[in-house]
């Protein structure tokens, strides 16, 4: 049974475009994630979102918009799509509580041609 | 940068030999964590060791923590050729948010 899935897996797709990976727990957390992991394998934490509310949002281009339609399931959406945009977006959950450990999806490849 | 460093960057070792890599971090801590990723997997949380521990085993994982010295390592003993992932640690200041290093990517032969 997967835990953390996120859809899809690779995403190849034009400049300019709009995209959305979608991710869904099913370990009944409360608190989900999205991290983006640049080329170099620097992870870092763009939103959070505790039972369908924002809680984290990191310096992120405002291109990128979080959706958490229930507390099983956050949407990353990403509009007009740049180079820059190329990486591994990873999707997280865990209990609430910062000493609770997080479980990750296995990722999405966006490439931006 | 906030951001965790961690060395080595990489390290090659053979099979039964065991690992150990640093991590240091500038601000305080509530707790720090290791992370193991496979090649085209997501992380998998390893271990968890709270700001007022300073040595946390787990089956063949030693972890320690220096809060003076702002640094961590993890040993990896009788390393095996499944052991080959990239290693990063993690640390919260407070709240959920995770601050990762820069990653150890460690490579175990035959």
């Amino acid at each position: 049974d997967t835990a953390v899935s996120q859809t899809p897996k690779y995403l190849v797709t034009q400049m300019g475009n709009d995209k959305s990976i979608k991710c869904e727990q099913n370990l009944g957390h409360d608190t989900m994630y999205w991290y983006k992991q640049d080329s170099k394998k620097f992870l870092k934490i763009m939103f959070s979102y505790n039972n369908k509310e924002l809680i984290i949002n990191e310096t992120v281009p405002n291109r990128f918009s979080p959706k958490s339609p229930d507390k099983a399931h956050l949407n990353l959406h990403i509009n007009s799509l740049e180079l820059g945009d190329s990486a591994v977006y990873f999707c997280a959950s865990s209990q609430a509580g910062g000493f609770q450990p997080q479980h990750f999806g296995d990722g999405t490849r966006l490439s931006i041609l | 940068s906030q951001q965790g460093e961690e060395d080595p960057q990489a390290l090659s070792i053979q099979e039964g030999e065991n690992a150990t890599m640093n991590c240091s971090y500038k601000t305080s801590i509530n707790n720090l964590q290791w992370y193991r990723q496979n090649s085209g997997r997501g992380l998998v949380h390893l271990i968890l060791i709270r700001s007022n521990e300073r040595e946390k085993h787990s089956g063949r994982l030693r972890v320690t923590l220096d809060t003076s010295k702002k640094s961590s390592s993890l040993l990896i003993t009788a390393s095996r050729a499944a052991d080959t992932a990239s290693y990063f640690c993690a640390f919260t200041g407070g709240g959920n948010k995770l601050t990762f290093g820069t990653g150890t990517q460690l490579k175990v032969e035959l």
